[in-house]
């Protein structure tokens, strides 16, 4: 696609619910990022992707959060047993860049955000 | 771990005045990025700076990069309107690390 697509765009769910919030990164980008974003604050590092491999998982808040790629494409980020904590909007961005084409291209593109309210 | 610092948090002023933010990190990077999220929409990318002590100018907008590659600031001349949002800097160094941002409000 042309640009960077998320869904669902809203998500209401009950606390104790799990959700999956999908990503369709630019094709052909390698990298892919999770951030969430909590109302008025910046934007907090969650996991990448460099294709298929997440080289860094640190960002997870807890083991109810998790996140695949798959097809060097589309990402998923799960939340289980989902808390009031977690509402937020969680942005998706894909950039150009590969670690091994040398490249110094890091852009990110970001998605419009799945916004989750867990009631 | 990799951290970046942004300051300062809000900042308001008239417009037609000048706008200042500065970004710190604990590691060097490789890159620094700018980034723009009007309200209620997402980051949108500005420049990246890759070279040490870079200076580069878009318009009203003047980025830097510090000499040890650690530091960053983004200064906008002259104010207008459309100029509010939150400003984010975004140090690459083995992955994209994101200040908290500086958020502006223009007074008419």
């Amino acid at each position: 696609g042309a640009g960077v697509s998320q869904s669902p765009s809203n998500k209401v769910t009950e606390k104790g619910k799990d959700v999956e919030l999908r990503c369709d990164p630019i094709s052909g980008h390698t990298a892919l990022y999770w951030y969430r974003q909590r109302l008025g604050q910046g934007l907090e590092f969650l996991i990448y992707f460099q294709g298929n491999s997440a080289p860094d998982k640190s960002g997870l808040p807890s083991d109810r959060f998790s996140a695949e790629r798959t097809g060097e494409s589309v990402s998923t980020l799960t939340i289980q047993r989902t808390q009031q904590e977690d509402s937020a909007v969680y942005l998706c961005a894909s950039s150009p860049r590969s670690l091994y084409s040398g490249a110094n291209t890091g852009e990110l593109f970001f998605g419009e955000g799945s916004r989750l309210t867990v009631l | 771990g990799q951290q970046v610092m942004q300051i300062p948090q809000y900042q308001h002023v008239q417009e037609g005045e000048d706008f200042t933010t500065y970004c710190n990190s604990s590691t060097t990077l490789s890159n620094i990025q700018w980034y723009k999220q009007r309200p209620g929409g997402h980051p949108v990318f500005l420049i990246q700076l890759v070279k040490s002590g870079e200076v580069k100018k878009q318009k009203r907008l003047t980025f830097q990069f510090g000499e040890a590659k650690k530091n960053s600031s983004l200064h906008i001349t002259a104010t207008q309107t459309t100029d509010v949002g939150t400003y984010f800097c975004a140090g690459d160094g083995d992955k994209i690390i994101f200040g908290k941002g500086t958020r502006l409000h223009i007074l008419p």
